[in-house]
């Protein structure tokens, strides 16, 4: 079946630095993806979103970009803070299904 | 709003046994739905509803039963707990596509 995977299984950056989580899709019929922050021991808390007729999404300090040519999805974390250390997930949905499919998970590590 | 909550937050299950994990949410959400997460791994679907009074099954559906009487409660029962089922189990609900997740259950089956 077709699944979502994540290039990378862990990331260290400086305190401060920006950080990129890069995220690759097969499923050329997903119309929405989705990051999940999950800190040690916590539920998944939602990140931001994107729909598959956008190219890109901002929040406070974070960007969701998707390229649909090369099914791909990145999110990217501005001036990265210890509190930003947590695994994070991409996600995405097929079109006309209502559920979610996960990646593996990054784990994002800051370095004071 | 209390959000999505889950009892137990521990247990530790002997093989055989069976247990409810019980999940509930205060947002009149009509999607809620079960994963387990195995260490370092990602979220599978167990099940999910679309609503009262129905349920489907997901990825990982064996050993696993759910009902949905009511709008707030999901709760997910394990009949004859094995070692294979040793995870963290999460519950979510949802208005659209956007999921809020409980704090999940961490059950050890020995």
């Amino acid at each position: 079946g077709e699944s979502v995977g994540l290039h990378l299984p862990t990331l260290s950056v400086q305190e401060g630095d920006n950080s990129i989580i890069n995220c690759a899709y097969s499923n050329s019929a997903s119309d929405y993806f989705i990051w999940y922050k999950q800190e040690s021991g916590k539920g998944p808390q939602f990140i931001i979103d994107i729909r598959s007729n956008m190219d890109k999404r901002q929040g406070q300090r974070v960007t969701v970009l998707l390229n649909k040519t090369v099914k791909h999805l990145s999110l990217q974390i501005a001036a990265t803070q210890p509190g930003d250390s947590a695994v994070y997930f991409c996600a995405e949905k097929d079109q006309g299904a209502q559920k979610l499919v996960f990646g593996q998970g990054t784990r994002l590590t800051i370095n004071p | 709003n209390a959000g999505v909550t889950q009892t137990p937050k521990f247990r530790i299950l002997k093989i055989g046994q069976s247990m409810t994990l019980q999940c509930t949410q205060d947002m009149n959400h009509n999607y809620m739905y079960w994963y387990r997460q195995d260490p370092g791994m990602g979220l599978k679907l167990i099940y999910y509803s679309v609503g009262a009074g129905i349920t489907d099954k997901g990825e990982v559906p064996n050993g696993y039963n759910v009902s949905r009487s009511t709008t707030e409660d999901f709760p997910l029962r394990l009949e004859l707990a094995a070692p294979s089922q040793t995870s963290v189990y999460f519950c979510a609900s949802s208005l659209a596509y956007e999921q809020y997740f409980g704090p999940g259950t961490r059950l050890t089956v020995t």
